[in-house]
């Protein structure tokens, strides 16, 4: 697509259900991010991917949460036994080769909340 | 360590005045690059300038400029002839090209411009 695209755009879960936040990143783009915005807070970046690998991952809060990129394409953002804290708007973005100073394209977001 | 300050948690003008937002960095790096980006109530964030390290030459797009100060590591923004469609949060960030392009985010400036 033109953009990169995020999917579920609005999600509500029960504390201690796990959810699946899904990016597709602009196509071509070899570089993907996960960045998460809690509210009153920035943006923290969480984890990096180039094609299917995560050379860093410093930024994932606990265990909980996971990511995985197929394809060198769509990525999936994983977190379990959800709780009220991981409320916030999850933000996928890509660039076309990391490393090189490129600009970095955003999604609209996935609103987490947690119930 | 990186760090972005934005010091102007909130700023509201009347339509058609002009607005600085202000954005300074650190970074121990001697090659990096600073970023704005506009998030509108949709929540996506729109990329609006990349500059690198090197080129301290002020940039005029439109109504908006960029002033890149090395000496005062400062990166501020200016909008021109404000209208109401700039209302949104602004955010300075700054990257390095070891290898990832990892954005530091400040905390972002909420302008409202009032008709």
């Amino acid at each position: 697509g033109a953009g990169v695209s995020q999917s579920p755009s609005n999600k509500v879960t029960e504390k201690g259900k796990d959810v699946e936040l899904r990016c597709d990143p602009i196509s071509g783009h070899t570089a993907l991010y996960w960045y998460r915005q809690s509210l009153g807070q920035g943006l923290e970046f969480l984890i990096y991917f180039q094609g299917n690998s995560a050379p860093d991952k410093s930024g994932l809060p606990s265990d909980r949460f996971s990511a995985e990129r197929t394809g060198g394409s769509v990525s999936t953002l994983t977190i379990q036994r959800t709780q009220q804290e991981d409320s916030a708007v999850y933000l996928c973005a890509s660039t076309v080769e990391g490393g090189l100073g490129n600009t970095i394209y955003f999604g609209e977001g996935s609103w987490l909340t947690v119930v | 360590a990186q760090k972005v300050t934005q010091a102007q948690t909130e700023i509201s003008v009347v339509e058609k005045e002009d607005v600085t937002l202000d954005c300074v960095y650190e970074t121990r790096d001697t090659t990096y690059y600073l970023f704005w980006y506009k998030q509108p109530p949709s929540g996506e964030l729109v990329f609006l300038i990349r500059r690198n390290s090197f080129d301290e030459q002020n940039e005029i797009s439109g109504r908006y400029s960029w002033n890149f100060q090395k000496s005062t590591s400062s990166f501020n923004f200016t909008i021109t002839a404000s209208q109401v469609v700039d209302s949104a949060v602004y955010f300075c960030a700054l990257s390095h090209n070891f290898g990832n392009e990892k954005l530091t985010f400040g905390t972002g400036t909420r302008l409202t411009i009032i008709p």
